[in-house]
């Protein structure tokens, strides 16, 4: 089983919908969570950390549910901009390894 | 953004060549990485650096090969490349080794002809 499994998409959603990613986990000790973005022929860029409670920045909202190991991103009000890859990221184990296990991405593209 | 750069940018290289990715991170973090990205498959970690000290080899073949000199720089010394290592390699920071989120640098992609 993968680290990290995600939807591959592609999601080609209208400018000003909501799309929403899940992201499910295999190791139930990880304890950090993120979600990147990627944009064409460029590097993975933090668009947020997961937190257990939930957490909203602007149009994102990222949620957590350690019960089923899931993560999801919700993207409000689409813009073009928006348009990318959405990396999955968790880390290790609680130990405080360095690794980190990246997804292989959910492919975004926003439609005028 | 200027926190992590990468030298050069792009590469094109023989299977007998030598040659060395530079990775420089201006954070002042801790933790200093490197990764690949091929097509279609998740960024594979390569190494770990933390305080200068390699803590993960992923099992990555001996023509690879790290250096650390201080935590600021990274360098990848290639040599003896096949075809399939033909990818983007990218270099990565943190402010330690615990899971810290991490911030790219913008790759080098490379071609092995």
């Amino acid at each position: 089983r993968k680290e990290v499994e995600q939807d591959p998409g592609p999601f080609n959603v209208p400018e000003g919908a909501t799309v929403a990613f899940n992201c499910t986990y295999s190791n139930s000790a990880s304890q950090s969570f993120f979600w990147y973005r990627q944009d064409c022929r460029k590097e993975p860029k933090l668009l947020m950390s997961v937190y257990s409670s939930g957490n909203e920045d602007g149009r994102f909202t990222a949620q957590l549910n350690r019960a089923s190991q899931y993560i999801s991103l919700l993207i409000r009000d689409s813009k073009l901009s928006d348009s990318a890859t959405y990396l999955c990221v968790v880390s290790k184990d609680q130990t405080g390894a360095n690794n980190l296990f990246f997804g292989t991405g959910t492919r975004l593209t926003v439609i005028p | 953004e200027t926190g992590v750069t990468q030298t050069p940018r792009h590469l094109v290289m023989g299977m007998t060549n030598k040659k060395s990715l530079k990775c420089e991170q201006h954070l002042g973090h801790n933790a200093m990485y490197w990764y690949k990205q091929s097509a279609k498959k998740p960024l594979e970690l390569m190494f770990v650096y933390n305080f200068k000290e390699q803590t993960e080899n992923n099992s990555v073949p001996s023509r690879f090969s790290p250096e650390c000199p201080n935590s600021s720089h990274l360098f990848l010394h290639l040599h003896t490349l096949q075809p399939e290592d033909s990818a983007l390699y990218l270099c990565a920071s943190s402010h330690t080794g615990g899971g810290d989120e991490q911030y790219f640098g913008p790759g080098t992609r490379l071609t092995v002809t």
